[in-house]
């Protein structure tokens, strides 16, 4: 059973460039949240998407945007990047629907760079 | 004042010890209680999840959850070396408390020494 998987693994960028993430649910799973993690810090919900449609989204700027294809993956794209958007990206997948729907499943993230 | 609040540590404990760790929260629509573990530059695992107050034990680990008093907690027994990382407690809402995005304390950094 293939957990959450992410792309790149890492990733260095310039200010002002823009980026692409790409994650793949849990086999089963069709709703992908995305989470910025800075060093030392808990991570911080950006947003979910579900249906192909973003459901809930965080504190983040519109710098900050994404999507779902409708085999579940997810993308998440920043433009204009800050020296502030360095982080570890997380991917996390749930189920919709059921008794585990409101649990989330991690990938291993990937880390951006920005210089 | 952050909605979820977290010891940072770190926290050395030799082997073989019990560790506890704790968050407390502000936000009353709180109603499901996880803790993830997550080794350095990996991504968080799911060790136990809980809905709303009481115990939940799954060998080693046991979760407890008082909504009164706003506090999770975290015991780990006969801690072993394999077990230091750095513990984050998170909390929803739910999909019908308005939405599951979770919301994260800063991580208790853990360390179990020989």
């Amino acid at each position: 059973d293939a957990g959450v998987t992410q792309s790149p693994t890492h990733l260095i960028k310039t200010r002002g460039q823009q980026v692409t993430l790409r994650c793949s649910p849990k086999s089963g799973h069709d709703t992908v949240s995305w989470y910025q993690q800075a060093l030392g810090q808990g991570p911080q919900f950006i947003f979910q998407y579900y249906e192909e449609e973003e459901r809930q989204r965080g504190n983040f700027p519109d710098r900050f945007s994404g999507h779902q294809f409708p085999n579940y993956s997810s993308e998440l794209n920043v433009n204009a990047l800050l020296l502030g958007d360095s982080a570890l990206y997380l991917c996390a997948s749930s189920p919709k629907r059921g008794s585990w729907a409101d649990t989330q499943y991690f990938g291993p993230g990937t880390r951006l760079t920005v210089l | 004042q952050k909605e979820v609040e977290q010891d940072p540590g770190p926290l050395s404990v030799p082997e073989g010890a019990i560790v506890s760790l704790n968050c407390t929260y502000s936000n009353s629509a709180f109603q499901y209680f996880m803790w993830y573990r997550q080794y350095s530059r990996k991504g968080p695992e799911l060790l136990m999840y809980t809905y709303s107050s009481g115990n939940k034990e799954d060998g080693r680990f046991t979760a407890q959850v008082d909504k009164s008093s706003k506090y999770i907690s975290l015991f780990i027994r006969d801690s072993q070396p394999s077990d230091s990382a750095t513990y984050l407690c998170a909390m929803s809402a739910g999909l019908t408390g308005g939405g599951n995005k979770l919301t994260f304390g800063t991580g208790t950094q853990l360390k179990v020494e020989l």
